[in-house]
C-alpha cells in the first residue's frame, strides 16, 4: 500500500539559509498535517491543510510558511534557519479531518542546521 | 485545551511477558479520539491502535489492546507477549473534534526496552 512520501529524508543547512520540505500524502487523502519533533521531544503540531485550505495553525514560527497544492502535496518553507530548527519534521495525511481517521505519518525529514 | 500525560519515562519488560504503558488525558471535547504510535530508533512514527470516545468496546489490534477507562480519563496500551522488536518509544496522542481540534496532541512518550 502506498504511504506518505517525504523528501528529502535528510537535509543539512547553514544558519540563515532557507529550506523546503515536501510531502506527498497517501492517494485520495485530502488532509495534511505538519509536525516538528525536536531531539528527545514529542511531536509538536505546526500547521494543517484540508482540501488545499489551511485548517489549523499551531506553534509555527513566522519564518515558516506552508501550502497545499492542487494535487494535494504540501510544502513547508523555512527561512532564516536557526540552530533550534534542527529537528525531525513529519508530514501526516488522513482521509477527512475528523472521525476515526488515523493520521498516517511519513518517514520524516531530518533537518540539521549548522 | 487538550493534554496527554504519560508518567513512565521508561519501562522494562522481559521477552514474552505483557506490559502496560500508561496514558491519561484531559479534554473538554465531548467527542475525541485516542491513538498510540510507536517510534523505533530509526525515527518513523508507526500507528498502532485507535479508540474513539464513544466506542463501547476496547480497541484491539493483534498483540496491542487499549484499556479505555473513560471515567478515569485513561487509555493505557497493553502489549501482550513482548518481542525484542517492540523496543521503541511509545507515544499516546489525542485528537479532538471540530474545527481546529483535529491535530494530534502527544504525550512525552515512554521508552520501552524488551530484555531477552
Amino acid at each position: 500500500a502506498a504511504g506518505v512520501i517525504q523528501s528529502p529524508r535528510h537535509l543539512i543547512k547553514e544558519k540563515r539559509e532557507t529550506a523546503t520540505l515536501k510531502c506527498y500524502p497517501i492517494p485520495r487523502h485530502d488532509t495534511v498535517y505538519w509536525y516538528q519533533q525536536g531531539p528527545g521531544q514529542d511531536p509538536q503540531f505546526l500547521i494543517s491543510f484540508y482540501e488545499k485550505m489551511q485548517s489549523d495553525k499551531g506553534s509555527i514560527p513566522d519564518r515558516f510558511s506552508a501550502q497545499q497544492f492542487s494535487d494535494y502535496h504540501s510544502e513547508l518553507n523555512m527561512s532564516s534557519l536557526e540552530l533550534g530548527d534542527s529537528a525531525l519534521y513529519f508530514c501526516a495525511s488522513s482521509l477527512g479531518a475528523g472521525g476515526p481517521y488515523e493520521q498516517f505519518f511519513g518517514p520524516g525529514t531530518r533537518l540539521t542546521v549548522l | 485545551a487538550q493534554k496527554i500525560t504519560q508518567t513512565q519515562p521508561g519501562m522494562f519488560v522481559q521477552e514474552k511477558e505483557a506490559v502496560t504503558l500508561d496514558c491519561t488525558y484531559d479534554t473538554s471535547d465531548p467527542s475525541y479520539g485516542l491513538f498510540w504510535y510507536k517510534q523505533p530508533s530509526s525515527g518513523e512514527m508507526i500507528f498502532l491502535i485507535y479508540q474513539g470516545s464513544y466506542d463501547q468496546q476496547n480497541a484491539t489490534e493483534g498483540r496491542y489492546s487499549l484499556n479505555f477507562q473513560k471515567a478515569r480519563k485513561s487509555a493505557n496500551l497493553v502489549i501482550s507477549a513482548s518481542q525484542l522488536g517492540d523496543s521503541a518509544m511509545y507515544f499516546c496522542a489525542m485528537r479532538g473534534s471540530g474545527g481546529s481540534n483535529y491535530k494530534l496532541t502527544f504525550g512525552k512518550g515512554t521508552l520501552l526496552t524488551v530484555n531477552p
